[in-house]
C-alpha cells in the first residue's frame, strides 16, 4: 500500500537553530503533500499544503517565513522550522493523497526546542 | 467552515465489550470520511475510508458508517481488546482535511 516515510522521528535542537523534516512518498507520486502540527492532547491542525514545483499554501496564522516548505520532486517535501523557539516544540506530521486509498500519513516528527 | 466533533473525548471499557465512537460534522459537502488510529507519540494509521457515496465500510472487527445528510459517522469496534487502546481520529475530507479532536480509548484487561 501507499507509504509515506517521514524523518527524523524525533529531534532536539537549541533555540535559534533550524530543523529540517523530510517527507517522502515511497511507492507513489504525490503532487500535493500536507503538513500538520499537533500539540499534546490536541487534534491535528493543517499548517500548509505543499505543491510540487510551486509555492506552498499556508493556513491562516502560520508564518511562511518561519516554516519553509519545499516540494522539489513528486516524492519529496521538506519542512524547515527556522530559528526554532521552545513554543515551536510540537509533533509534526506530513501526509499525501494516495488516490483512492485516501490520505496516508507519515510517522511524525517530535520536535523539542531547548 | 467545517467543524468536526468527536464524542466521547475519552472512554474506558472492559475487554470484550462492543463500543461505538461518534463523529459529527457541520458541512455535508465532503468527498470522504476517514477514521484513523493514533498511538501515543506516533503517527496515524488509517483504519477505514468511506467515500461520500458509501454508507459503511468494514474491516475485521471495525465497522464505520456514514450518514452525510445528518453529518454523522460512527466507528463500531466489536469484541474490544487491550491492543485497541489508542486515540481514534475522525477526518472529514472536503477541500481540506479537517480532524476531530479524537476519542482516547482505554480497554481494561
Amino acid at each position: 500500500g501507499a507509504v509515506v516515510s517521514q524523518h527524523p522521528s524525533w529531534v532536539i535542537c537549541k533555540s535559534g537553530t533550524s530543523v529540517k523534516i523530510e517527507c517522502r512518498s515511497l511507492d507513489f507520486q504525490a503532487t500535493t503533500m500536507f503538513w500538520y502540527r499537533q500539540f499534546p492532547k490536541q487534534s491535528l491542525m493543517l499548517m500548509a499544503t505543499s505543491n510540487e514545483g510551486s509555492k506552498a499554501t499556508y493556513e491562516q496564522g502560520v508564518e511562511k517565513d518561519k516554516f519553509l516548505i519545499n516540494h522539489a520532486s513528486l516524492t519529496l517535501s521538506t519542512l524547515t522550522v527556522t530559528s526554532a523557539h521552545p513554543e515551536d516544540s510540537s509533533f509534526y506530521i506530513c501526509s499525501a493523497r494516495a488516490t483512492a486509498a485516501g490520505y496516508t500519513f507519515g510517522s511524525g516528527t517530535r520536535l523539542t526546542v531547548v | 467552515k467545517q467543524e468536526v466533533t468527536q464524542i466521547p473525548a475519552a472512554l474506558s471499557v472492559p475487554e470484550g465489550e462492543n463500543l461505538v465512537l461518534n463523529c459529527s460534522f457541520t458541512d455535508s459537502a465532503i468527498y470522504n470520511l476517514q477514521w484513523f488510529r493514533q498511538d501515543p507519540g506516533k503517527g496515524l494509521t488509517s483504519l477505514l475510508l468511506i467515500q461520500s457515496s458509501q454508507r459503511e465500510q468494514t474491516s475485521g472487527r471495525l465497522n464505520a458508517s456514514l450518514d452525510k445528510s445528518s453529518g454523522r459517522s460512527t466507528l463500531y469496534i466489536a469484541a474490544s481488546q487491550p491492543g485497541d487502546s489508542a486515540t481514534y481520529l475522525c477526518a472529514v475530507v472536503g477541500d481540506k482535511i479537517i480532524f476531530g479532536k479524537g476519542t482516547r480509548l482505554h480497554i481494561l484487561p
